[in-house]
């Protein structure tokens, strides 16, 4: 049951404009969603996050909205720059108040393109 | 300031060999997680370690163990190997329990042949 997803693999993006990368989740447990970031051969690495009390968080050039009400959240990314050509991973957690897990999605390559 | 260290970076194994993979937590976390990351999939996760005990588990079953050292370091063992074990394995370390920023290794990628 896959409670985290992203339903577009790949997203191509040219310079300068904004990348819309989205997320939808099934467990209306989840309380707090993040993004992470992945270059080849690295781990993963937090870019931004935002609490279910919250519908949007902005963070420079990265700005995450939350839409509770349709289980969906997406990162945006304005303006966009080769650097940014990663893969994307939108991840969701319930703290049950003794360990919280994080849930990912399946990713989505972003590639900025000159 | 050193950032989550993981060992070995690259390993093969056989089918039904056991394996022992390391990690050291940044400076300053007493929490760590582990998860692994199948081809083309997001990390699941398998387990969850602070004061040197098993806090939270995943989906994962009785072959994939662990353990928390005093210094907050951590192993995760899987026994009896299987092919669909081969994976990229993330420890990732944080400060308390609650998720809030992990902060990950660069991962063992483990191969079973």
């Amino acid at each position: 049951d896959q409670q985290v997803k992203q339903n577009s693999p790949s997203l191509s993006v040219q310079e300068g404009r904004i990348s819309i990368l989205n997320c939808d989740y099934t467990n209306s447990m989840f309380d707090y969603f993040l993004w992470y970031k992945k270059y080849p051969a690295e781990g993963p690495t937090f870019l931004i996050s935002i609490s279910s009390i919250k519908d949007k968080n902005e963070d420079g050039r990265f700005t995450v909205f939350l839409n509770k009400s349709a289980k969906h959240l997406s990162l945006h990314i304005v303006p966009s720059q080769p650097g940014d050509s990663a893969v994307y991973f939108c991840a969701a957690s319930v703290w049950d108040g003794t360990a919280s897990k994080l849930t990912f999605g399946t990713g989505t390559r972003l590639q900025v393109t000159l | 300031d050193a950032g989550v260290t993981q060992s070995p970076t690259h390993l093969i194994k056989t089918r039904g060999q056991q394996v022992t993979l390391r990690c050291s937590p940044k400076s300053g976390h007493d929490t760590v997680s582990w998860y692994q990351q199948a081809l083309g999939q997001g990390p699941q996760f398998i387990f969850q370690y602070y004061e040197e005990e098993e806090r939270q588990r995943g989906n994962f079953p009785d072959r994939f163990s662990g353990h928390q050292f005093p210094n907050y370091s951590s192993e995760l063992n899987v026994n009896a190997l299987l092919l669909g074990d081969s994976a990229l394995y993330l420890c990732a370390s944080s400060l308390g329990q609650g998720v809030g920023k992990l902060f990950f290794g660069s991962g063992t990628q483990l191969s079973v042949l």
